[in-house]
Formats: structure tokens, sequence, C-alpha cells
């Protein structure tokens, strides 16, 4: 069974820092997505990481995988308060179309 | 250009009456799934339908729970007398390819949030 773990689970920062979100997986993958959901609405599609070593940018977010080690980190660079979410990692079970997701990172970014 | 939509955004019921949820996937996009989401946690996969077929309902209860996505209209997500322990958030997402295909992403609707008195 495909089990996807984050931490922190919370996580309270100030404006102007960085921070970096772990998501470990269990068993073997060959894709994993970032996504983040803001309270009470949809969720929204990040990165996602096809192959070991793979790393995405987009703003002040960086997503990196490495397989071998079944771990990814979303790195906050300089965090602003729009930044404040709940931010997901999801797996994809290998052999099957089934998105697994763990339990979540909730964001809050404070002056 | 609509992402998925999904109706109700809220959905009250009383034990032992029936949900029906409903999701319109993206123009174009013959892939639909079903998720659950319980409060703080990630959301659990429940099914996976192609235009007509099941794909994969293994994250689905047996009982009480049906999913179908018809040649025309929306996707249906029914759950049949529902318990208090039914209350979540239902979330439906599309995409265009299956999850195998690469870099393929979901879209997400902004859920149903399903509340049994």
């Amino acid at each position: 069974e495909l089990k996807v773990e984050q931490n922190p689970l919370f996580l309270s920062m100030q404006e102007g820092k960085n921070y970096t979100i772990y998501c470990n997986y269990s068993t073997t993958s060959d894709r994993l997505y970032w996504y983040r959901q803001d309270p009470g609405k949809s969720l929204e599609s990040l990165f996602v990481l096809l192959s070991n070593g793979a790393v995405k940018q987009e703003g002040r977010l960086m997503a990196s995988l490495d397989t071998k080690a079944r771990l990814s980190t979303l790195h906050i660079t300089a965090a602003v308060h729009d930044l404040s979410a709940t931010y997901f990692c999801a797996v994809v079970l290998l052999g099957t179309d089934k998105l697994i997701f763990g339990t979540g990172t909730r964001l809050q970014v404070f002056p | 250009n609509a992402g998925v939509m999904q109706n109700p955004r809220h959905l009250v019921r009383r034990r032992g009456q029936e949900a029906r949820l409903r999701c319109s996937p993206v123009k174009g996009h013959s892939h639909v799934y079903w998720y659950r989401q319980l409060p703080e946690e990630g959301l659990k996969f429940m099914v996976y339908l192609q235009k007509e077929n099941i794909i994969d309902e293994s994250g689905m209860p047996k009982e009480r729970f049906s999913a179908e996505f018809p040649k025309e209209g929306p996707s249906i997500l029914r759950i049949q007398q529902v318990v208090r322990g039914d209350s979540a958030a239902y979330f439906c997402a599309s995409s265009r390819a299956g999850p195998k295909a690469t870099n393929e992403k979901l879209f997400f609707g902004s859920g149903t949030q399903l509340s049994v008195l």
C-alpha cells in the first residue's frame, strides 16, 4: 500500500523567510504532483515531477524530486502572505490510475 | 473556458436520504475522478471513470455508493441512505487522458460539501 507523508503538517512563517516542505512516499512511483488549496476552494495544480532529479520553479516556489529516496521537497523562498494555503503532494500508485494524496501542509505567512 | 463544475456547492441531507452530486468535466475531458476529503485530511481516491465506464472503483464503499459518467451529461456520485459519517467534501477532477499519460494534470472542481444531519 502506498503511503504519502508530509511534514510539517502546520507551518507558520514570517514574510521574507525561507522554508521547505517535505513529502515522503513508501513505494515506487513515476510521477509526483504538488497542489495548492485555499480554504473552501478547489485544488490548483502547481507542479508535475516525472523523473529523478527533476526540479521545477514557479515564482517563489521550487519543487524537486529524488525518486531513489522517495522524497520530494517544496521550497518557499522569501515567503509572502499570498502563499498562505494548504499544500498537498500526491503520488500516482504505479500501475494504477490512483492519485494518493499526502495529508497536506497548512502554511500561514504572517507579517 | 469553464473548468470542472460541481454542484451543488453545499448539500444538506438528513440521515437515510439520498445525495446526488454532479460533476461536469472540462470540455473535451473524458476522464473523471471522485475524491473525498475529511476535515484536516488529504483527499482520498474513490472512483475513476471514463465515458460510460467505471475503470477503478476500489476506493468507493461497496454499499450505498455508486457513480456514473454517461455518454451525455455530467458525472454523478450517488450516496443512498446517507449517514453522518458521509459528511465530507467531495471533489471531482477531470483530465484529457488518463493519469498514466506523461505530464497529464488533473483539474479539480470546487467540491460539494455534504452535511448529514
